[in-house]
C-alpha cells in the first residue's frame, strides 16, 4: 500500500493561467474527495467520486473548478483562468465503502500560488 | 445541518501535561467519530477512530469515548510530547448519507520542552 498520491507538490502559476493537478488514491478505495485548505483552516470540501461518478460538488466552487475521475482509479483538478484567491493547498483523499463513510486517508496536498 | 463544534486553539503545553481537546457534533443518526492530525508541513493523517456509541478510539497514547448522550468526542492524552505538536481535527461524518466528513478549524496545539 503506496497510500494517496499526489502531483506537483508544489505550482506557482500567474494569474488567469490554467493548472491541472492529479491525484492516484489508494487501489483499492473506491471513493476519492477533494478539499481546498487554507493556512488556518481546516479542509473544505470540493467534490467527491464514488469510482468514476461524480456524486457531490460543493456550491461554493465555481465553474473554472472541474474534476474528473474517467475510470475509477487516478482524478485530476483542473482550475481554469486562476485567482489570487486560489492560493490554496489542494487535498486529495480516499476511501472505502459504499453506504457509512469510513476512514479517509489523505496525501501529502498540492500548493498552489497564484500571482 | 450537521456541524462540529471544537475547542478554539492555540493550545500551548509543557511536556507531559494532560491534553484534553473538546469536540462536539450535531449529526442525524450516530455515525462514526474520527480524529485527524496535522503535523507541520504534512498532510492529514486519521489519528484514532469510535464507530458506535459508549466506544473509546485509541493510537499513540492519545484517547477518545465517543459520548451518545453529550455528542461529543473529546481527545485526551495523558503526558504530551514536543513531538505532538501539530493541528488536530474533529471530523463527525455528515448525517444522512454520511458520506462526507464535517471539518472544524482544528486545534493548534504547542508542546514546549
Amino acid at each position: 500500500d503506496t497510500g494517496v498520491s499526489q502531483n506537483p507538490r508544489h505550482k506557482i502559476t500567474k494569474r488567469g493561467q490554467n493548472v491541472t493537478f492529479r491525484c492516484d488514491p489508494i487501489s483499492e478505495h473506491n471513493r476519492l474527495y477533494w478539499y481546498r485548505q487554507t493556512l488556518g483552516q481546516g479542509p473544505e470540501f470540493l467534490t467527491y467520486f464514488q469510482n468514476e461518478a461524480q456524486l457531490e460538488k460543493s456550491r461554493l466552487l465555481s465553474d473554472r473548478f472541474s474534476a474528473e475521475r474517467p475510470k475509477g482509479s487516478f482524478s485530476t483538478l483542473e482550475i481554469q483562468r486562476t485567482e489570487q484567491g486560489d492560493s490554496a493547498m489542494y487535498l486529495c483523499a480516499s476511501s472505502s465503502g459504499q453506504v457509512t463513510v469510513n476512514e479517509q486517508y489523505f496525501g501529502p496536498g498540492t500548493r498552489l500560488t497564484v500571482t | 445541518g450537521d456541524s462540529v463544534t471544537q475547542m478554539e486553539g492555540p493550545v500551548t503545553l509543557s511536556e507531559e501535561a494532560f491534553l484534553t481537546i473538546n469536540c462536539t457534533y450535531t449529526a442525524t443518526g450516530y455515525p462514526s467519530l474520527f480524529w485527524y492530525v496535522q503535523y507541520p508541513g504534512e498532510g492529514l493523517q486519521l489519528l484514532l477512530k469510535a464507530t458506535k456509541a459508549d466506544d473509546k478510539g485509541s493510537n499513540k497514547g492519545f484517547e477518545a469515548t465517543y459520548r451518545k448522550e453529550t455528542t461529543s468526542f473529546h481527545l485526551e492524552k495523558g503526558s504530551v510530547q514536543v513531538s505532538d505538536s501539530a493541528v488536530y481535527f474533529c471530523a463527525p461524518p455528515r448525517g444522512g448519507n454520511n458520506r462526507k466528513l464535517i471539518w472544524g478549524l482544528g486545534t493548534s496545539l504547542a508542546v514546549n520542552p
